[in-house]
């Protein structure tokens, strides 16, 4: 059974608008969370993350969300861009993990220019 | 700049081979993972490491092992491979100590097995 869960296997935006990627998970002993991108045969790469005690961290065009009541999280990003094409996954870190994630299945963004 | 780097980018073997997978890290990370990257399931863990010579099995274990003999250095053995180990692998690693528990991937290997 998925822990972390990404129910959208892909989006598509036009080049502008806002990009919501959304995430939900099941364990509430998850302390960390974080969003990694990946383009085609490229390893991930880090993109923002948020601790369990706060419900917001923005970074640039990036913006994370986090409702823990709800055990969802968001990424949004404004304005899209081209170049913001890849996948997105979400990754949740269990408490005292050694810095072991698990990860979502992926969100595949398409920015349409 | 932390730099993860594995032996090959592309790999083909034959069903019953002995594969080997290197990654080697340059930033004296303690922590190293070993992930497959297959469509739909994301990326899921094979094993990880926190330490030389220490070693514990992630999610998806069977059919590979791990050796870790000098702190850069982690590698993903394939015993005897398998059609259904066709995937991509990837490598990555983290300081431990940080507290941020952001992970550094290496680019990844597309193996197939036939």
């Amino acid at each position: 059974d998925q822990q972390v869960k990404q129910n959208s296997p892909s989006l598509s935006v036009q080049e502008g608008r806002i990009s919501i990627l959304n995430c939900d998970y099941t364990n509430s002993m998850f302390d960390y969370f974080l969003w990694y991108k990946k383009y085609p045969a490229e390893g991930p790469t880090f993109l923002i993350s948020i601790s369990s005690i706060k419900d917001k961290n923005e970074d640039g065009r990036f913006t994370v969300f986090l409702n823990k009541s709800a055990k969802h999280l968001s990424l949004h990003i404004v304005p899209s861009q081209p170049g913001d094409s890849a996948v997105y996954f979400c990754a949740a870190r269990p408490k005292t993990s050694y810095d072991k994630v698990i990860f979502g299945p992926g969100t595949s963004l398409s920015v349409i220019p | 700049d932390v730099k993860v780097t594995q032996s090959s980018r592309y790999l083909v073997k034959r069903t019953g081979e002995k594969v080997f997978l290197e990654c080697v890290q340059d930033m004296d990370h303690e922590n190293m993972f070993w992930y497959r990257q297959d469509p739909g399931l994301g990326l899921r863990l094979i094993y990880f490491s926190y330490d030389v010579k220490m070693k514990e099995k992630g999610d998806i274990p069977e059919g590979y092992s791990v050796s870790r003999e000098k702190k850069e250095r982690f590698s993903l053995i394939l015993e005897s491979a398998s059609t259904n180990q066709t995937s991509m692998y990837l490598c990555a690693s983290t300081v431990g100590t940080s507290g941020t528990y952001e992970q550094y991937f290496g680019p990844g290997t597309r193996l197939t097995v036939t």
